[in-house]
């Protein structure tokens, strides 16, 4: 159980253009849903916390307005990133968790975003 | 602030054992996980401590001391497939996890 799937696993698109990330719990309710950048050799950066049917909380630094954030449902998390840059260029993982299980976070498998 | 090291790298035989160490500072304590990640791919859960004291499973081994803010993550029996980034994370009092920087574990024949 805990499954977490993200789609799509990689993207290449256009500076300018806008992607979205979908992030699914499979097999439980994710009360809370978490969104990571990863640049290469370095650790996870949270970027935002979303709960279910409330806006997310951005951490310092991250652009609420060029990341996008939708928890339209306790299995369902977008995020878009608007008018990309090559410096977006990133692993984008998220996690969620169902608020039981000592709030383990179960992780997606990631989607890997190249900006060109 | 809250404050999580670890170490940037640490290289070991294969077969042998290594400890990867954890010290944090957070404003509250609710437990912290060992998570490994593979080059290029998310983390995969490892272990949770929220208790002083030593957790076995299979070749790996947690071990907690809140009193001194210190943890660390046991490998025995290395093998290759065990070459990968191990994240030390620490939940705080708002159950927000704070992440180490991560230790790249390399194992050598």
């Amino acid at each position: 159980g805990a499954v977490v799937s993200q789609h799509p696993s990689w993207v290449i698109c256009k500076s300018g253009t806008s992607v979205k990330i979908e992030c699914r719990s499979l097999d439980f309710q994710a009360t809370t849903m978490f969104w990571y950048r990863q640049f290469p050799k370095q650790s996870l950066m949270l970027m935002a916390t979303s709960n279910e049917g409330s806006k997310a909380t951005y951490e310092q630094g991250v652009e609420k307005d060029k990341f996008l954030i939708n928890h339209a449902s306790l299995t369902l998390s977008t995020l878009t990133v608007t008018s990309a840059h090559p410096e977006d260029s990133s692993f984008y993982i998220c996690s969620a968790t169902s608020g039981k299980d000592h709030n383990e976070q179960f992780f997606g498998p990631g989607t890997r975003l190249t900006v060109l | 602030g809250q404050n999580i090291d670890q170490p940037t790298e640490m290289t070991a035989t294969e077969g042998a054992i290594v400890q990867i160490n954890c010290t944090y500072q957070t404003s509250g304590f609710n437990g912290l996980f060992w998570y490994q990640q593979h080059a290029g791919e998310a983390p995969t859960f490892l272990s949770y401590n929220v208790l002083d004291g030593l957790e076995e499973k299979g070749r790996f081994s947690s071990f907690l001391s809140r009193s001194k803010g210190y943890s660390y993550l046991l490998l025995k029996e290395l093998q290759m497939k065990d070459s990968a980034s191990y994240l030390c994370a620490v939940l705080d009092s708002n159950y927000q996890l704070i992440w180490g920087a991560g230790t790249k574990l390399i194992i050598k024949p």
